[in-house]
Parts: C-alpha cells; sequence; structure tokens
C-alpha cells in the first residue's frame, strides 16, 4: 500500500520570502501522479499543483513549483513570494494511475503542514 | 456556477441516530468520492463511486452506506454502527480516469 509522509507538521514564513513543504511517499509502483493540495481556515480543499511521475519536468503553478525527486519518492512544494493568503493546510496526495489493474483512483494524503504566513 | 456543494454545513445528532450527509455535482463527473478528515489527520476515503449505480468501499467504510441513483448525487448515511462518528466529512468528485478531483465545502458532523 502506498503511504505519504509529511514530516513538518508546521512552518512558518515571513510576507514575501520563500519556504519549502517536504513530502516522502513510499510506492512500488512506477507510474502515478502527485498533487498538493491547500485547505485554508474555510476547509475547502484547494488543488495547488500536480505532477505525472513520468514526466521529468519540475511542475510550475505561478508561485508555487515542486521538486519531484523520484528515485528519492520526494516531492517537496515551494511556495515564492509568499503572501498572506497563502496561510493554510497543505496537504501532499499520491494517486495510482489504476494501469497496474487497479480501478481505484483514490487520493492517498499525507497528515499536512500547517503554515503561517507572518507579515 | 459548475461545482460541488455538500449541505449542510453544520450538523447535529444524537448518539444512536443515523445521519444522512449531501453531495451534489454539477460538473457532469462521473466518479465521486466521499473522505473523513479528523484532527490532525489527512483525508481518508470512505466510499467511492465510479459510474451510476456502482459504488466500492474504500479505508474506513465500516459504519457508513452510500448510493448513486443519479450521476449528480453521491449521499453518504452515517450509521448509528460507526463507533465514532463526529469528523469533517468531505465529497469529491472527477471525470472518470482524469488526474485531479475536486472537492466540495464539507460538512462538520458533531454527534453527542
Amino acid at each position: 500500500a502506498q503511504t505519504v509522509t509529511q514530516s513538518q507538521p508546521e512552518m512558518s514564513v515571513q510576507e514575501a520570502e520563500t519556504v519549502t513543504l517536504s513530502c516522502t511517499y513510499d510506492t512500488s509502483e512506477s507510474d502515478y501522479y502527485l498533487f498538493w493540495y491547500k485547505q485554508p481556515p474555510s476547509r475547502q480543499m484547494i488543488l495547488v499543483i500536480r505532477q505525472e511521475a513520468y514526466k521529468q519536468q519540475n511542475a510550475t503553478e505561478n508561485r508555487f513549483s515542486v521538486n519531484f525527486q523520484k528515485a528519492a519518492k520526494s516531492f517537496s512544494l515551494k511556495i515564492s513570494d509568499s503572501q498572506l493568503g497563502d496561510a493554510a493546510m497543505y496537504f501532499c496526495a499520491y494517486r495510482t494511475t489504476g494501469y497496474s489493474g487497479g480501478s481505484n483512483y483514490k487520493l492517498t494524503f499525507g497528515k499536512g503542514t500547517l503554515l503561517t504566513v507572518n507579515p | 456556477d459548475g461545482g460541488i456543494t455538500q449541505s449542510p454545513k453544520y450538523l447535529f445528532r444524537k448518539e444512536g441516530q443515523n445521519v444522512t450527509l449531501s453531495c451534489e455535482q454539477n460538473l457532469n463527473h462521473d466518479a465521486m468520492y466521499w473522505y473523513r478528515q479528523d484532527p490532525g489527520q489527512g483525508l481518508r476515503l470512505i466510499y467511492y463511486s465510479q459510474i451510476v449505480n456502482d459504488f466500492q468501499k474504500g479505508d474506513i467504510a465500516e459504519g457508513y452506506s452510500v448510493s448513486r441513483e443519479k450521476k449528480e448525487s453521491f449521499p453518504l448515511t452515517v450509521t448509528s454502527a460507526q463507533k465514532n462518528p463526529t469528523a469533517f466529512y468531505l465529497c469529491a468528485s472527477s471525470i472518470q480516469g482524469a488526474f485531479e478531483q475536486y472537492f466540495g465545502p464539507g460538512t462538520r458532523l458533531t454527534v453527542t
């Protein structure tokens, strides 16, 4: 079974600075998807960024980028020019492609990292 | 506006009562999911459905039941058999086989 580990329960960053959130995962599959979701105080889960394992290029979405190290099974999220609105719980998630025979497209989540942005 | 709605936002029930949480989507998504979130935990899958009239158990299905009679709707019933029902419940949907899931705003269920 796949597992996702976020080793930083809490992080803080100064406004306009850069912060990196860590995520490692365990899987025996070679093809899969990885995601970062943001959960602000409203508790709405919002997709931040996704990465396909077969792509070597790291995904980027505006101020958000990832460092995907497939061999190390590491998937960190970098937030540049942090803004007050970035304060939230961030979850790393894994999803099988399903091509291995499973039909379950569930997301397996880490326990989250609470990010505080200081003005 | 397309999206996923969950109602109500807050729900209170007495122990021993069954309660049904609503999830509706107008995104024309085939697949729908129910997750449970507890403090300090990530989300855990309760049930999922990939097509109408079909659904499968997730990791923590005991004490829950679902139905999928319409593509747009995937209600979750928390039965009295669920030992610790107080939690935040999130519904999600996705295009069949698509990468990401889109989430509703959630329902906070408190059972006393």
